[in-house]
């Protein structure tokens, strides 16, 4: 099992640039979660998905922030147009279960500096 | 609302010692509480969890502990090494959230030698 993948890994973009980070989750696995973690305001949950619905976006930073997930085997995170306090690490995790014990996955992250 | 509350915030212990750290949540039905483990520049890694139906769980020299009447549970890490050393994560799923995790803020453990 190859885990969550993440692309790329790093990416490095000038402000006002889009960026799209993607995530393929692990095979099988039903919810998908996207989260952004920086030094000042930790590990954040931007938005999760739920056989490919999102269910909760409440954690998005605002309408330059979108999320897709056309099939079960991909996600895309995209910034447009990006900013300079969007550099983070953002993280993809995936997890299969009901009655809320799937324990998640996370991918290797994709580290964000926009300039 | 959901919270978790985890403390403290740093630790610092004497390698062979034992280190705890401890979280409180919010929801009485909470069920699930993983702990991470995230070492710099990696990925938060699972290394131990527990339900609710638990009040204690072991695995080598890590084990958590659930106390559900006061809501807070604890991860207890004897005979630390030096590659203890990370960012530990407690986390819980809260009532309608599925597999949605809450997390703690964190605690920054630093084993001396």
């Amino acid at each position: 099992d190859a885990g969550v993948i993440q692309s790329p890994r790093h990416e490095v973009t000038e402000m006002g640039q889009e960026v799209t980070l993607r995530c393929k989750p692990i095979s099988g696995h039903d919810y998908l979660f996207w989260y952004r973690q920086t030094m000042m305001r930790g590990l954040e949950l931007l938005i999760y998905f739920n056989n490919n619905v999102p269910i909760d976006d409440s954690g998005m930073p605002e309408d330059r922030f979108s999320a897709k997930m056309p099939n079960a085997s991909f996600s895309t995170l995209k910034i447009q147009p990006s900013e300079p306090r969007d550099s983070a690490v953002y993280f993809c995790a995936s997890s299969f279960g009901v009655g809320g014990w799937g324990t998640q996955y996370f991918g290797p992250g994709t580290r964000l500096l926009v300039l | 609302g959901e919270n978790v509350e985890q403390h403290p915030s740093t630790l610092s212990v004497q390698e062979g010692d034992s280190a705890v750290i401890k979280c409180t949540y919010s929801d009485s039905a909470s069920n699930y509480f993983p702990w991470y483990k995230q070492e710099l520049g990696k990925r938060p890694q699972l290394i131990i969890d527990i339900r609710s139906n638990v009040g204690e769980k072991k695995d080598q020299r890590i084990a958590v502990t659930l106390n559900k009447t006061a809501k807070h549970f604890s991860l207890h890490i004897t005979e630390t090494q030096p590659e203890d050393s990370a960012v530990y994560f407690c986390a819980a799923t809260f009532t309608g959230g599925g597999n949605k995790l809450t997390f703690g803020t964190g605690t920054q453990l630093k084993v001396e030698l």
